[in-house]
C-alpha cells in the first residue's frame, strides 16, 4: 500500500504569509495527487490535482509541485479565508489520503 | 450544480448493520466513478470504497473489506455502502465521492456526509 505522509502537522501562520505545505509518497506516484481543502463541519474541497493544476474557481495563489514522491502546496498570501485543514491524496493505486496539515492563525 | 445527499447514518450496535445511501443529481451518473471516504470524529480523511461507471469493478480499504459493500443503481442515480458487522471503530463520518471521470481519479465533488456510530 501505498502511504502518504505530510508535514508539518500544524503550521500556525499570519494573513499575508507565504506557506508551504509537504506531501511524501511511500513510492513513486508520478503527478497523481491531489490536494484538498476542509473547514470544520463541512466537506473536503478540490484545490489542485494532477500535483499541479488548479481546480476552476479556486485562487491563483494556491500553487501546487512536485512529482514521484515529493510534493508541495504552496499559498503564496493567506488569506482569512484560507485557515483550514489541508489534505493530500494519492491515486495512483486506489487512493490514501495524508493525515492532513492544520493550517491556523498565529 | 452536482449534488451528492447522503443518507441512512444513525446509531448501532457493534455487530449490526447499516445501509448508506448517496442520491445524485446535476451529472450523468452512470458516467463517473463513485467512492465512500469517512472521516473519524478529530480525525482525517479515510477512503473506503470505489466503483466504476459501469459497477464492474469495486474495491474497498482493507480496514472494510469483507464487511462493506459498494453498489450502485444507474436507473436511480443512486450510490450505496451496505456495512456489515460493524466495529466502535467504523464510527465517522461518511461521505460519498464523485470522480472526475470513469476512471480511480481524484474527487471533484462530494456530498456533505452522514454520521454513523457504532456503540452499545
Amino acid at each position: 500500500d501505498i502511504q502518504m505522509t505530510q508535514s508539518p502537522s500544524t503550521l500556525s501562520a499570519s494573513v499575508g504569509d507565504r506557506v508551504t505545505l509537504t506531501c511524501r509518497a511511500s513510492q513513486s506516484i508520478s503527478s497523481w495527487l491531489a490536494w484538498y481543502q476542509q473547514k470544520p463541519g463541512r466537506a473536503p474541497k478540490l484545490l489542485i490535482y494532477k500535483a499541479s493544476r488548479l481546480e476552476s474557481g479556486v485562487p491563483s495563489r494556491f500553487s501546487g509541485s512536485g512529482s514521484g514522491t515529493e510534493f508541495t502546496l504552496t499559498i503564496s498570501s493567506l488569506q482569512p479565508d484560507d485557515f483550514a485543514t489541508y489534505y493530500c491524496q494519492q491515486y495512483d493505486t486506489y487512493y490514501t489520503f495524508g493525515q492532513g496539515t492544520k493550517l491556523e492563525i498565529k | 450544480e452536482v449534488q451528492l445527499l447522503e443518507s441512512g447514518g444513525g446509531l448501532v450496535q457493534p455487530g449490526g448493520s447499516l445501509r448508506l445511501s448517496c442520491a445524485a443529481s446535476g451529472f450523468t451518473f452512470s458516467s463517473y466513478a463513485m467512492s465512500w471516504v469517512r472521516q473519524a470524529p478529530g480525525k482525517g480523511l479515510e477512503w473506503v470504497s470505489a466503483l466504476s461507471d459501469d459497477a464492474d469493478s469495486t474495491y474497498h480499504a482493507d480496514s472494510v473489506k469483507g464487511r462493506f459493500t459498494i453498489s450502485r443503481d444507474n436507473s436511480r442515480n443512486t450510490l450505496y455502502l451496505q456495512m456489515n458487522t460493524l466495529r466502535a471503530e467504523d464510527t465517522a463520518v461518511y461521505f460519498c465521492a464523485k470522480a472526475y471521470s470513469s476512471g480511480y481519479v481524484f474527487f471533484d465533488s462530494w456530498g456533505q456526509g452522514t454520521l454513523v456510530t457504532v456503540s452499545s
